[in-house]
């Protein structure tokens, strides 16, 4: 167990829906970062919050947006759903700036699987 | 970021030594070698990482070449809960910039009893 939690763990949609995906964070841990997994692909990075404010972003169009708030807590929201943004839905949690001696790992949630239909 | 290449599956026996091989000959000097699994159903979970030294902990050890072109994770006697996808990453020191991992597609390792 690394800590972080998301919710839901499964849901549907339907095309041109929108949808919140939830994160906390382990504790002590001040940055979010969101990746998205399609099956059979390793998780790409969508973005990363830290002090309430998206400060890095992958390759993801405006539609994919987020959240975080003071207790470090994070929300994804994708509006106008497609049927490619069916996958599983990653969170993870650490510190910035690390300290030095820290491993800079990231923690990971076990994901929220979207099917979009 | 560095891109990485590795093998799409592996297979090992049960209680013998996993190696599983990474190329990254595009690596820059301050760039870190990250090992992530991904047990099914389950978030990537941190292994190891290495700057050019060899590094082992509780889990596996971490063989980088001296060019540091290239490196090798090794599960000293695998079970069958190390049946999972493995990623060999490349990123910048975790104290510069953001904490952003790029995957690749991954080692999928398979322990056979």
């Amino acid at each position: 167990e690394t800590g972080v939690t998301q919710s839901p763990t499964h849901l549907i949609k339907t095309r041109g829906q929108q949808v919140t995906l939830r994160c906390s964070s382990q504790s002590g841990h001040n940055t979010v970062s969101w990746y998205q997994q399609a099956l059979g692909q390793g998780p790409q990075f969508i973005f990363q919050y830290y002090r309430e404010e998206e400060n890095g972003r992958g390759n993801f169009p405006p539609r994919f947006s987020g959240l975080q708030f003071p207790n470090y807590s994070s929300e994804l929201n994708v509006n106008a759903l497609e049927l490619d943004d069916s996958a599983l839905y990653l969170c993870a949690s650490s510190s910035f700036p690390s300290n030095r001696g820290d491993t800079g790992e990231l923690f990971f949630g076990e994901g929220s699987r979207l099917t979009v239909l | 970021d560095a891109k990485t290449t590795q093998p799409p599956s592996m297979d090992c026996a049960e209680g013998r030594a996993a190696n599983l091989p990474c190329n990254h000959s595009t690596i820059s000097g301050n760039e870190y070698v990250y090992w992530y699994r991904q047990i099914h159903s389950q978030g990537p979970q941190y292994i190891i990482h290495g700057l050019k030294n060899n590094e082992t902990n509780e889990m596996a050890s971490l063989i980088i070449t001296e060019d540091r072109k290239s490196s090798t994770l090794i599960l000293p006697h695998a079970t069958l809960r190390d049946t999972a996808v493995y990623y060999c990453i490349v990123r910048r020191a975790p104290i510069q910039g953001a904490q952003k991992l790029v995957f690749g597609q991954g080692t999928r390792l398979t322990i056979n009893p």
